[in-house]
């Protein structure tokens, strides 16, 4: 069964630190698919980045970087040079067969100013 | 384009008490999703859809139906409501197998 652990229930930074989200899947497939959404207060989930498990190469947009490493089931995020419009909880999710998707529980970031 | 949509935004029902909890996308999405989320559990899947006339049950499916008539439209309805029910429900919808899903805005649904 796929499953999706993130250990930090929440982290409180900072301004202007850098922060990294952890995110360790489990899963027996070969092919699967890694995701992350962001979920500001207003509720709503805002897709950030999606990932085959074919695909390992690291990547960046703007102040946000995901480091993929299979080798230790491993997704995790940096957001560089935290603001506080980046809290938020975040989650990280697998899935397997496409349409399902396994969520962890989620981390709460608070960017202090 | 409206996205995924979602109705009503709240819901107070009685225990006991049916009711359907509205999701439409205008994407031509072949798959559809419901999903529940409870405080400090992340989201849990409660039934899924890869086409019209095909549904199958997620993690948490009991208490729960589902149909999909069009590809537009995936309904979720609550039998008899019970407080464990009282959560935030998500509808989502993918383009494909492993592609991003387009969340719905939410139905918080409190049972009394």
């Amino acid at each position: 069964a796929q499953k999706v652990t993130q250990a930090q229930t929440e982290i409180s930074v900072v301004e202007k630190e850098d922060v990294t989200l952890d995110c360790v899947y489990e899963t027996r497939d070969t092919t699967y698919y890694l995701f992350w959404y962001k979920q500001p207060p207003s509720g709503e989930l805002v897709f950030l980045i999606r990932r085959n498990s074919f695909d390992e190469q690291n990547e960046i947009s703007g102040r946000y970087s995901w480091n993929f490493q299979k080798s230790t089931s491993s997704f995790n995020f940096t957001i560089t040079a935290s603001q506080v419009v980046d809290s938020a909880v975040y989650f990280c999710a697998l899935s397997e067969w496409g349409s399902r998707l396994t969520f962890g529980e989620g981390t709460q970031l608070t960017v202090n100013p | 384009n409206a996205g995924v949509t979602q109705t009503p935004k709240f819901q107070v029902l009685k225990t006991g008490q049916s009711m359907t909890l509205q999701c439409a996308q205008d994407m031509n999405h072949e798959y559809m999703s419901w999903y529940r989320q409870d405080p400090g559990m992340g989201l849990r899947l409660i039934h899924y859809s890869v086409g019209a006339g095909i549904t199958d049950q997620g993690e948490v499916p009991n208490g729960y139906n589902v149909s999909r008539s069009t590809t537009e439209d995936f309904p979720l309805r609550l039998l008899s409501a019970a407080p464990s029910q009282t959560s935030v429900y998500f509808c989502a919808s993918s383009y494909s197998r492993g592609g991003e899903q387009y969340f719905g805005p939410g139905t918080r649904l409190t049972v009394t």
